[in-house]
């Protein structure tokens, strides 16, 4: 079984667009994070939810939107996308406890934005 | 703030040869946790490992072993008698448990290409 999924794995759009990529997770865990891969390979975090709650933006643009509708799903929402958009897009989850902090991550989403 | 630096943007090793990735990291906390990922040619990431502030214990794993020391700011990654399956991209990672969110911090990565 899938412990972090995500779909669709690739995605190709034009400027302007609004698109959703989806997160599932089935281990059971508290907190869900989405990153961002540039074509460098930097990967950056640009949220974590934690029992439906956002917990830390980092400051990005506010045409990204993640939305939870339970604490299995963190969805994430791009408004009117724009080139520098074009990345892979990693969802990631954990139980923060004090023994176990790693992070799972799901098989990322690809996104082109033409 | 959280900074993770690995200066070694790729190496190359031969098959059976032994490569240690490096990795030095900055905080201000007293408590943070350490990880490594591996990023394979398909894109996931793979957990390796984890290591917390309190814990300076080397640990081995199979081929792999990773040294963390608190004095010089460093968990470097070993790999013993590297093979071809361990070509990837490597990342070094640091996690601030105190915002409540562990978000993770990571460095630029170490690509490692073996060669058979």
């Amino acid at each position: 079984d899938t412990a972090v999924s995500q779909t669709p794995k690739y995605l190709v759009t034009q400027m302007g667009n609004d698109k959703s990529i989806k997160c599932e997770q089935n281990l059971g865990h508290d907190t869900m994070y989405w990153y961002k891969q540039d074509s460098k390979k930097f990967l950056k975090i640009m949220f974590s939810y934690n029992n439906k709650e956002l917990i830390i933006n980092e400051t990005v643009p506010n045409r990204f939107s993640p939305k939870s509708p339970d604490k299995a799903h963190l969805n994430l929402h791009i408004n009117s996308l724009e080139l520098g958009d074009s990345a892979v897009y990693f969802c990631a989850s954990s139980r923060p406890s004090a023994d176990t902090y790693e992070q799972y991550f799901g098989p990322g989403t690809r996104l082109t934005v033409t | 703030a959280q900074k993770v630096t690995q200066a070694q943007t790729e190496i190359s090793v031969v098959e059976k040869e032994d490569v240690t990735l490096d990795c030095v990291y900055e905080t201000r906390d007293t408590t943070y946790y350490l990880f490594w990922y591996k990023q394979p040619p398909s894109g996931e990431l793979v957990f390796l490992i984890r290591r917390n502030s309190f814990d300076e214990q080397n640990e081995i794993s199979g081929r792999y072993s990773w040294n963390f020391q608190k004095s010089t700011s460093s968990f470097n990654f070993t790999i013993t008698a590297s093979q071809v399956v361990d070509s990837a991209v490597y990342f070094c990672a640091l996690s601030d448990p105190q915002t409540g969110a562990n978000n993770l911090f990571f460095g630029t990565g170490t690509r490692l290409t073996v060669i058979p």
